[in-house]
């Protein structure tokens, strides 16, 4: 079956544009995890959705990150005027329920010049 | 606050050595515990788990089993072949809290060679 599928694959940008990051979950997966893999952090929590209601932003690195889901499905990540250090792989992760295991797309590649 | 820490690398090894990958983890709670890899240009993919001590997660060869007493979820396989070569994550994520996220381990890159 499909599984979760993000756009773009990759992304170049200039210093203080925006940007936006999409995620297509696994069919009928409730809850939605945004991460963001970089080489001097490792891999690091972003924010979680069950539904299209967001419990956990903790890990949200400034304001200018914000995220979205709209009728339980896709999300959307926004990363405004964007800087160098937000250059990362952003990944988006899926799953059944609240507990369940977490299923990876292959993630977006974001470079920022 | 929870944290799991694995093995430096990069590892390299010769076709058909034994592997292990030490992962510990400090959680307050009952964590589940979980290998991931990455292959080189795909994405992270869930290659084991285990959701109490004692229980021993299995796949592809691999194996780990979730030791309380050591807080440890070491990785091992008897041999490794050259399609092993990836990036090899340990995490964790809190039973106790609903839709908690993964604490990852900061990787551990394997090189296998024939």
């Amino acid at each position: 079956g499909a599984g979760v599928s993000q756009s773009p694959s990759n992304k170049v940008t200039e210093k203080g544009k925006d940007v936006e990051l999409r995620c297509d979950p696994i069919s009928g997966h409730t809850a939605l995890y945004w991460y963001r893999q970089s080489l001097g952090q490792g891999l690091e929590f972003l924010i979680y959705f069950q539904g299209n209601s967001a419990p956990d932003k903790s890990g949200l690195p400034s304001d200018r990150f914000s995220a979205e889901r709209t009728g339980g499905s896709v999300s959307t990540l926004t990363i405004q005027r964007t800087q160098q250090e937000d250059s990362a792989v952003y990944l988006c992760a899926s799953s059944r329920g609240e507990k369940e295991t977490q299923y990876f797309g292959p993630g977006t590649r974001l470079l920022v010049l | 606050g929870n944290s799991v820490t694995q093995m430096e690398g990069p590892v390299t090894l010769s076709e058909e050595a034994f592997l292990t990958i030490n992962c510990t983890y400090t959680a307050t709670g009952y964590p589940s515990l979980f290998w991931y890899v990455q292959y080189p240009g795909e994405g992270l993919q869930l290659l084991l788990k285990a959701t109490k001590a004692d229980d021993k997660g299995s796949n592809k060869g691999f194996e780990a089993t979730y030791r309380k007493e050591t807080t440890s979820f070491h990785l091992e396989k008897g041999s490794v072949q050259v399609s092993d070569s990836a990036v090899y994550f340990c995490a964790l994520s809190d039973s106790n809290q609903a839709g908690t996220a993964l604490i990852f381990g900061k990787g551990t890159t394997l090189s296998v060679s024939s």
